[in-house]
């Protein structure tokens, strides 16, 4: 089964940092950029970061760059996102999500998500 | 830096009436508009992919079309296991989403 589970999240006080992790089994994880994306509480979705398949290519949405950092590690099939100097409106569910590639141009496979609390 | 903006945010239909979602993209995309479904709790699941392909296993209910800048998302026959809310997406950007609720 094509699965992804993130793993991770948590309470943590403003300014504080955490590791998500997006642990992927099912297929061949080196072959495929991988996203993060976060939903804030009752919000819309908000598309993060992606990384490509080899993990030279990272980008960001501007509201977290110099603060996030995507990587990866395809010897064990995990994706990772360290994020920094949390701020109270970066409380949200974090989603990995694969992207498709050439083949289908979507979000094509999502994990269930890891809920960061961001409070003092 | 391209926009996706959807309509409406919500809506109330009764079982079996057909829902019409738009999104309309601030420049023109071609084909390149996915949908999302998500239920309450749960993680988005794509149904539909470069504006009109259906995602292997969604039911051939849910339909998309259009190109350019304007796009739309239909459901035909809603059923009660349709509650959801709704996103379109290009690229990296999503649209705000349209809640669909049974009248």
């Amino acid at each position: 089964e094509v699965q992804l589970v993130e793993s991770g999240g948590g309470l943590v006080r403003p300014g504080g940092s955490l590791r998500l992790s997006c642990a992927a089994s099912g297929f061949t994880f080196k072959n495929y950029w991988m996203n993060w994306v976060r939903q804030a509480p009752g919000k819309g979705l908000v598309w993060v970061a992606r990384i490509s398949s080899d993990g030279t290519s990272p980008s960001y949405a501007d509201s977290v760059k110099g603060r996030f950092t995507i990587s990866r590690d395809n010897a064990k099939d995990t994706l990772y996102l360290q994020v920094n100097s949390l701020r109270a409106e970066d409380t949200a569910v974090y989603y990995c999500a694969r992207w498709g590639g050439l083949q289908l141009d979507a979000f094509d496979i999502w994990g269930q998500g890891t809920k960061v609390i961001v409070s003092s | 830096d391209i926009q996706m903006t959807q309509s409406p945010s919500s809506l109330s239909a009764s079982v079996g009436d057909r829902v019409t979602i738009t999104c309309q993209a601030s420049q023109d995309i071609s084909n390149y508009v996915n949908w999302y479904q998500q239920k309450p709790g749960k993680a988005p699941k794509l149904l539909i992919y470069d504006a009109s392909n259906l995602e292997a296993g969604v039911p051939s209910r849910f339909r998309g079309s259009g190109s350019r800048t304007d796009f739309t998302f239909t459901i035909n026959g809603l059923q009660p296991e349709d509650i959801a809310t709704y996103y379109c997406q290009q690229y990296d950007k999503f649209g705000g989403g349209t809640k669909v609720e049974i009248k």
